[in-house]
C-alpha cells in the first residue's frame, strides 16, 4: 500500500528559529514529491521535487528530495509568525495518476 | 481566472439525506480529484478523473458517488448521508506529466460538511 508519513506531526517554536520538516514516502511507480502550506483553508503549492539532491529554494523556504533515502525535508529559516500554518507533502505516482498525502505537520511559530 | 470554485462553503445535512457538492475549474485541466480532510489524517483522496467521461476510486470512496460529463465540472455526490462523511471536503484539478501523473494541484476553497 502507497504511504507517506510526515514527522512531526506537530511542532512548537519561537519566531526567529530554524525549522526542519520531514517526509518519508514508500509507493510504487514515484514521480515526484510535492510541498503544500495549509493555512485556514486551502493548501497552496510551495515545492515539486522530481531529482535527487536539487535543492529547491522560495525566499526562507528550501526543500531537497533524496531519492535513496525515500524522502525529503523542508527548512524554513529565520521563522515568522506568518508561517505557522500545517504543511503537507504528497507523493504524485506514476501510472495510478494519484498523489498520496502525509498526515501533515502543524507549525506554531510563537512571537 | 476563476481557479477552481466550490459550493456550497458549508452545508448541514441529516443522516440519511443526499447532497451533491459542486466543484468548477476553467485552467482546462484534464486531472479533478477529490479528497476529504478529517483532523490529524492529512487528505484523503475519494475519487479522480483524467478526463472528461473517466473517473476512478480514490482511497476512501465508499458512500461517494462522481461524474465528468465535461471538462470543468466535477460534481461529487453522497448518496444517503452518515455522521462518518462529517469532514471539509476538497477539489482540486491540475495538468497530467506524460503517462499520467497529476503534479502541481490547485485546490477550491472547501466544503465543510456536519451530518447529524
Amino acid at each position: 500500500e502507497d504511504k507517506v508519513v510526515q514527522s512531526p506531526l506537530s511542532l512548537v517554536v519561537h519566531e526567529g528559529d530554524t525549522v526542519t520538516l520531514n517526509c518519508s514516502y514508500e509507493v510504487t511507480n514515484f514521480r515526484s514529491l510535492l510541498w503544500y502550506k495549509q493555512e485556514k483553508k486551502a493548501p497552496t503549492f510551495l515545492f515539486m521535487l522530481t531529482s535527487s539532491g536539487i535543492e529547491k529554494k522560495s525566499g526562507r523556504l528550501s526543500s531537497i528530495l533524496d531519492k535513496k533515502e525515500l524522502s525529503s525535508i523542508l527548512n524554513i529559516t529565520a521563522t515568522q509568525t506568518g508561517d505557522s500554518a500545517i504543511y503537507l507533502c504528497a507523493a504524485s505516482i506514476q501510472g495510478a495518476q494519484k498523489l498520496v498525502f502525509g498526515q501533515g505537520t502543524r507549525l506554531t511559530i510563537n512571537p | 481566472n476563476a481557479g477552481v470554485t466550490q459550493t456550497p462553503k458549508f452545508q448541514v445535512l441529516k443522516t440519511g439525506q443526499s447532497m451533491t457538492l459542486q466543484c468548477a475549474q476553467d485552467m482546462n485541466h484534464e486531472y479533478m480529484s477529490w479528497y476529504r480532510q478529517d483532523p490529524g489524517m492529512g487528505l484523503r483522496l475519494i475519487h479522480y478523473s483524467v478526463g472528461a467521461g473517466i473517473t476512478d476510486q480514490g482511497e476512501v470512496p465508499n458512500g461517494y458517488n462522481v461524474s465528468r460529463s465535461t471538462t470543468e465540472d466535477f460534481p461529487l455526490r453522497l448518496l444517503s448521508a452518515a455522521p462518518s462523511q462529517t469532514s471539509v471536503y476538497f477539489c482540486a484539478s491540475s495538468g497530467l506529466i506524460g503517462p499520467g501523473a497529476p503534479y502541481e494541484q490547485y485546490f477550491g476553497p472547501g466544503t465543510r460538511l456536519t451530518v447529524t
